[in-house]
């Protein structure tokens, strides 16, 4: 069984600024996957980042970051230089590697303010 | 390059009515699965196509089906419905073999009311 914890209901960031999203989880799968997705008011997900379990190295898309710590399980997200377009709701999700199935979090809503 | 499509956008039904859901997956991809998502929540798994057979699914009772066509294309039946069925149903396309084999892709939704 996997979980997915975001324990952050909502953060807001100044323009321009950092903000780092926080995201744990459990998962019995040997290897598995971790992602967040984006979901604007307009409710398309839109995948944001992808960790591969395996690999050691933190994943970079661009102004996108993430912390991967696998002995605590936890899985954050570092936006740099933040913009108004990042404003949405980003989920942290889990899946395996057999199957597509995919664990989401509860979402954390992030304001950005100009 | 098109990517997921799903249809209708909306769609109000009575409890107890029936509905059908459907999703065209990305090009080139050959897995669909649906999630169900209520207001304010994360997405819900419900189950997952592939090679016109369901390979897991959720915990979602039997009223929830699916199927999957030759094309990959996809639909999910809600039968009797319930006031709780409200909600967006989200499809996601993926592809089982070659690099970012199980990066999935979604689409736009549906969104069910149930009154």
């Amino acid at each position: 069984a996997q979980t997915v914890t975001q324990s952050q209901p909502e953060m807001s960031v100044q323009e321009a600024e950092t903000v780092t999203l926080s995201c744990t989880y459990d998962t019995s799968e040997s290897d598995y996957y971790l992602f967040w997705y984006k979901q604007p008011p307009s409710r398309q997900m839109i995948l944001v980042i992808r960790q591969e379990a395996y690999k050691q190295q933190n994943a970079t898309e661009n102004r996108f970051s993430v912390n991967f710590q696998k002995a605590a399980k936890s899985f954050s997200l570092k936006i740099s230089d933040s913009q108004l377009g990042d404003a949405a709701m980003y989920f942290c999700a889990s899946g395996g590697t057999s199957y597509g199935k995919l664990t989401f979090g509860q979402g954390t809503i992030l304001t950005v303010h100009p | 390059d098109a990517g997921v499509t799903q249809s209708p956008t909306h769609l109000i039904k009575t409890r107890g009515q029936q509905v059908t859901l459907r999703c065209s997956p990305k090009s080139g991809h050959d897995t669909v699965s649906w999630y169900q998502q209520a207001l304010g929540q994360g997405p819900q798994f419900i189950f997952q196509y592939y090679e016109e057979e369901e390979r897991q699914r959720g915990n979602f009772p039997d009223r929830f089906s699916g199927h999957q066509f030759p094309n990959y294309s996809s639909e999910l039946n809600v039968n009797a419905l319930l006031l709780g069925d409200s909600a967006l149903y989200l499809c996601a396309s993926t592809r089982l073999a070659g690099p970012r084999y199980n990066e999935q892709f979604f689409g736009p939704g549906t969104r069910l009311t149930v009154l």
